[in-house]
This record gives structure tokens, C-alpha cells and sequence, in this order.
């Protein structure tokens, strides 16, 4: 059974344009999480998605949104894009949006030049 | 604001002998914590988690302690073997009240020299 997919593995991107984060949760799987993870810093909460609605949002500006589709796949848009942005991006799914059950997958490593 | 931390960057053991690390935390709302392992080049990996209502949990060579007290909890990996070399990330969440969010902590780079 695949895990958490997501895609691209790399991207460099210049600084005002903007990203968009794919995350493809593990089959039967419906809530997503994503975290922004910057060099030397622990993972950080930027949105969850429960049955395609927002559920939480972390402390994130609003160049930063997502949604979730009919069959729980997610996507990430950074609008606006800054220096400050280069991180690597983890989505995280869970069966029901209880953390215990949350898988990750590899991430996105996101450089903004 | 730091909720979570993890004052030890780095940590080096002796394969064999007991791993320590260590997360402090200041939310008191906070009721489940958890601790993930990441390797480079891959996501953060599950490894045990405790709710608050209790003091310690035990998975194989996995022990985690919470002081609830001193909002300090622990993992301890006995014994350590080198493929535990990771990075290790303790996180927490406030279910009450803020759901299923994790904060996580800056993690420990866990070296087990051989």
C-alpha cells in the first residue's frame, strides 16, 4: 500500500511567484495535515483538512492556502513568494484528524531564489 | 513563542548503552504528546506516543516519561543501536482545543557511534 505521496520531491522557484504543493494521503485516509519545516526548526501546523474543510489554520499569512479534493488529495498555494519561504513542506495524513494515527511523507524541499 | 523544546541540539551515545532526550513544554492545555524520528531526505516517522493522563509508556526499546508537573517529558532508547541515528522531534497537541495540530519541538540529532 503507497504511503503519503507527494509532489515535486525539489523545487526552485524566484522570489514573488507562486507554488503549488501537491499531497496524495494513504488510500482511505481524510484528513490531511501540512507543516512547513525550516532548516535547523521543527515542522510547523499551517493548515488541516477534514472531508475537504478546513479544519484548523496555523499561524500562517494569507499567501499561504489550500484545499482538499472529492478524493482527499490536497494542494498547497504560496502566493507572493519570499526568501523566508524556502523550507521543506510535509503533508501528514490520518484517518480521522486524531495526531496519533498522522503518517508523513518525504516532503517537498521548496527554494525560493 | 517556543511552546515546545528540545534543549539539546545533538546527543552522541555508545551503541548499547541508553539514549536520553529530553522536551520541555509550556501550554499547559496540552494533553497528548508524541515523539517522531526523522531520517535525512525522508518525513518524520511515529514512535510513541503518551497521553497526559498518564506518566509513562513502553514500546519495546521505547520509553517514554512525562512529568506533568514540570511539563517535562523523555524518551529513552535502551538499548541504543546505531540505526537509531536521527533526528528525533517531540511534539505535543491540545486536543480540547486546538485538535489534532502538532507543535513540535526544534529536535535532537541522536548520534550512536558503533
Amino acid at each position: 500500500d503507497a504511503g503519503v505521496t507527494q509532489s515535486p520531491t525539489h523545487l526552485i522557484k524566484t522570489r514573488g511567484q507562486h507554488v503549488t504543493l501537491r499531497c496524495s494521503p494513504i488510500s482511505g485516509h481524510k484528513s490531511v495535515s501540512w507543516y512547513q519545516q525550516v532548516l535547523g526548526q521543527g515542522p510547523q501546523f499551517i493548515f488541516q483538512y477534514y472531508e475537504k474543510e478546513e479544519r484548523g489554520r496555523g499561524n500562517f499569512p494569507d499567501r499561504f492556502s489550500a484545499r482538499q479534493f472529492p478524493n482527499y488529495s490536497s494542494e498547497l498555494n504560496v502566493n507572493a513568494l519570499l526568501l523566508g519561504d524556502s523550507a521543506l513542506y510535509l503533508c501528514a495524513s490520518s484517518l480521522v484528524g486524531f495526531n496519533y494515527g498522522y503518517t508523513f511523507g518525504s516532503g517537498t524541499r521548496l527554494t525560493v531564489v | 513563542d517556543q511552546q515546545v523544546k528540545q534543549n539539546s541540539p545533538s546527543l552522541s551515545v555508545q551503541e548499547g548503552r541508553i539514549s536520553i532526550l529530553n522536551c520541555d513544554y509550556t501550554n499547559s492545555m496540552f494533553d497528548y504528546f508524541l515523539w517522531y524520528k526523522k531520517y535525512p531526505a525522508e518525513g518524520p516517522t511515529f514512535l510513541i506516543s503518551i497521553s497526559s493522563i498518564k506518566d509513562k509508556n513502553e514500546d519495546g526499546r521505547f520509553t517514554v516519561f512525562l512529568n506533568k508537573s514540570a511539563k517535562h517529558l523523555s524518551l529513552h532508547i535502551v538499548p541504543s543501536q546505531p540505526g537509531d541515528s536521527a533526528v528525533y522531534f517531540c511534539a505535543a497537541s491540545a486536543l480540547e482545543t486546538s485538535g489534532s495540530r502538532l507543535t513540535f519541538g526544534e529536535g535532537t540529532q541522536l548520534t550512536v557511534n558503533p
